[in-house]
């Protein structure tokens, strides 16, 4: 069965520094998203991305976030300048439509900043 | 501010019973609905998705959507020590909303053999 793939699975950075967290969505999927979970709290949604563009961020993804589709198959997701509060599980998903299709979700990225 | 309210739990059942889950939500707005598994350390797995009202099953579980009373609910059967895991309901709100989850707190399932 297909599956969305992230790499790396742990990454350990000091704050301040940028990090690149990436994905390789489902092949026939579109509609690409990024999650992330602090730990003990709910899962949150940071952006939506189609067609080269994003389409929806939520107030969490401000100017030290972007997404990019540098190629084909990947999908990635940039901090430029890490805080502390940056510290969670990032998951990244994707489907085949934005409305009435499931969205699948990778295995995650931990992310702890020092 | 769309909100997604479910009870955090614990639910404990004894094994081979049924677990029932609830969710409401906040915005009538909604379209599309899914419940997803999450285990301690992992990544959401999706278990069922439900779209219009109504019941809709698959194998032990069925999911239950009523829209007049923005209200979601999960009935697992037959219940396993393996189903023991934390279960999120999760609300799209579709096109307008770049296919944006909302995400309730989850309530922790507890599955005693």
């Amino acid at each position: 069965e297909p599956e969305v793939t992230q790499t790396p699975s742990h990454q350990v950075t000091q704050m301040g520094q940028e990090v690149i967290l990436r994905c390789v969505p489902i092949s026939n999927h579109l509609y690409f998203y990024w999650y992330r979970q602090i730990l003990g709290q709910k899962v949150e949604f940071l952006v939506s991305f189609y067609n080269n563009e994003i389409s929806e961020k939520s107030e969490i993804f401000d100017d030290q976030f972007s997404v990019e589709r540098p190629d084909g198959s990947n999908f990635t997701l940039k901090i430029r300048s890490t805080k502390l509060e940056d510290s969670a599980m990032y998951f990244c998903a994707s489907s085949r439509q934005f409305s009435n299709q499931p969205q699948h979700f990778g295995d995650g990225t931990r992310l702890s900043i020092l | 501010q769309k909100e997604v309210e479910q009870n955090s739990g614990p639910l404990s059942v004894p094994e081979g019973a049924i677990a029932s889950l609830n969710c409401t939500y906040s915005d009538r707005g909604s379209q599309s609905f899914f419940w997803y598994r999450q285990y301690s350390g992992k990544s959401p797995e999706l278990i069922m998705s439900i779209y219009s009202n109504g019941d809709k099953e698959d194998g032990r579980f069925t999911a239950q959507l009523n829209k007049a009373s923005q209200y979601v609910s999960l009935l697992i059967r037959d219940s396993q020590p393996s189903d023991s895991a934390t279960y999120l309901c999760a609300v799209n709100y579709g096109n307008n909303q770049g296919g944006k989850l909302i995400f309730g707190q989850g309530t922790e399932l507890s599955v005693k053999p």
